[in-house]
């Protein structure tokens, strides 16, 4: 299954409001995850079965979908989320991976 | 505290093999499944490998499919990745990775990871 993120780069500031979205090429239900990373560190999951917030994941983020759309949405930017951002789904083998959504600082 | 520590990585020719280790500390090993997932310079996620708790079940994706060979050693707390055939597009940081639904039959997300080895494919 091939999962296609966009945009692959988007810019914007501080306190703004941002969608994500990903698209697979097959039905993936709702077995879509969300993960952010910085650069130099590992990945950290954000958001399991499209939109349930993993414990301690700021509310700002939210996620919603399924079957093959689904959307990551940050309500109000802070300097920390500044990221890349992948979807992996988990519904069938092999797991697969988005190209990634970089967030820059406009 | 659960801890991922990945060893074996290393320059090799093309055609060569290496074989990554991942020590899993902190959590019932045998419980979980795991994944490799690797990322090439600059460039995104890509997942290579996972297997169930038991090891019963192995997933690979197609671009590694028949050349590498995922494992583990549930009495040692470690996983294994034999890669054999090694071509340069295999060069990248290779994480383990821990899956975060306990029970061990499905492989889904995965919520601690290893800090990564390098693994580099060059003449």
């Amino acid at each position: 299954i091939q999962m296609t993120q966009s945009p692959l780069i988007l810019s914007a500031s501080v306190g703004d409001r941002v969608t994500i979205t990903c698209r697979a090429s097959q039905n993936v239900n709702k077995w879509l995850a969300w993960y952010q990373q910085k650069p130099g560190k590992v990945p950290n999951v954000l958001i399991s079965e499209a939109s349930i917030l993993k414990s301690g994941v700021p509310s700002r983020f939210s996620g919603s979908g399924s079957g093959t759309e689904f959307t990551l949405t940050i309500s109000s930017l802070q300097p920390d989320d500044f990221a890349t951002y992948y979807c992996q789904q988990h519904n069938s083998y092999p797991i697969t991976f988005g190209q990634g959504t970089r967030l820059e600082i406009k | 505290e659960v801890q991922l520590l990945e060893s074996g990585g290393g320059l090799v020719q093309p055609g060569g093999s290496l074989r990554l280790s991942c020590a899993a500390s902190g959590f019932t090993f045998s419980n979980y499944a795991m994944s490799w997932v690797r990322q090439a310079p600059g460039k995104g996620l890509e997942w290579v490998s996972g297997l169930t708790g038991s090891g019963d079940r192995t997933y690979y994706a197609d671009s590694v499919r028949g050349r590498f060979t995922i494992s583990r050693d549930n009495s040692k707390n470690t996983l294994y990745l034999q890669m054999n055939s090694l071509r340069a597009e295999d060069t990248a940081v290779y994480y383990c990775a821990k899956d975060m639904t306990s029970g061990g039959n499905f492989i889904t997300r995965s919520d601690y990871w290893g800090q990564g080895i390098v693994a580099t494919v060059s003449s």
